[in-house]
């Protein structure tokens, strides 16, 4: 089982660019989530899916949005990209929403410049 | 008052110490509480769950819950140099998503 997988792992934009970040699992969960990382102010939720067909925000999600596309797959898309949302960008994995553990994919590192 | 709060460190503990890391939490109706390892460039990587009042050990790893005072703790015995590692505490209530501290930053020396 490969758990999280994300693409791409490194990613640089122009300003107002648009791009893609995709998102799997196969741990056969019902909640996806997206996450960015930045210095001092740790992982903050842009977006989650408590089940397939379901989006809802987090709190940071200006400038972004997200797709349950199946049960495998969540990704979530910069529509115009702008230099703060330079960060480090996480998908992850859980059986439910409450109270279970969360599984990380590696993450992908976008710079926009 | 921040939800999760974790003393940012370094903490630095000599090879083959017990290293402390501590967390409280604002939300008394938390329920769950989670422990994540990330390494330098790396993804968090989960080592540790509890669900309820007391000690849970895993190998080198114990996490201690106190849900009166707030605080949840993570214990590392015989500290290795690659234990150096930002750990991440992250707290949950009911239907809702987790919450996660800033993290400390470990730093095993040999």
């Amino acid at each position: 089982n490969a758990g999280v997988t994300q693409t791409p792992k490194f990613q640089v934009l122009k300003t107002g660019q648009s791009m893609t970040l995709q998102c799997a699992q196969d741990m056969n969960h019902n909640s996806m989530y997206w996450y960015r990382q930045d210095p001092g102010m740790g992982l903050r939720l842009i977006y989650y899916s408590a089940s397939e067909g379901t989006t809802d925000k987090g709190e940071v999600p200006n400038g972004y949005n997200v797709s349950r596309l199946n049960k495998r797959e969540f990704s979530l898309r910069l529509e115009s990209a702008a230099p703060s949302q330079t960060s480090v960008y996480f998908c992850a994995s859980s059986e439910e929403v409450t109270g279970n553990e969360q599984f990380f994919g590696p993450g992908t590192r976008l710079t926009v410049l | 008052q921040k939800e999760v709060e974790q003393n940012s460190g370094p903490l630095s503990v000599p090879e083959g110490a017990i290293a402390s890391l501590n967390c409280t939490y604002s939300d008394r109706g938390s329920q769950s509480f989670f422990w994540y390892r990330q390494y330098s460039g790396k993804s968090p990587e989960l080592i540790m769950s509890i669900y309820s009042n007391g000690d849970k050990e895993d190998g080198r790893f114990t996490a201690q819950l106190n849900k009166a005072s707030q605080y949840v703790s993570l214990l590392i015995r015989d500290s290795q140099p690659s234990d150096s590692a930002t750990y991440l505490c992250a707290v949950n209530k009911g239907y809702s998503t987790l919450t996660f501290g800033k993290g400390t930053m470990l730093l095993v020396s040999p």
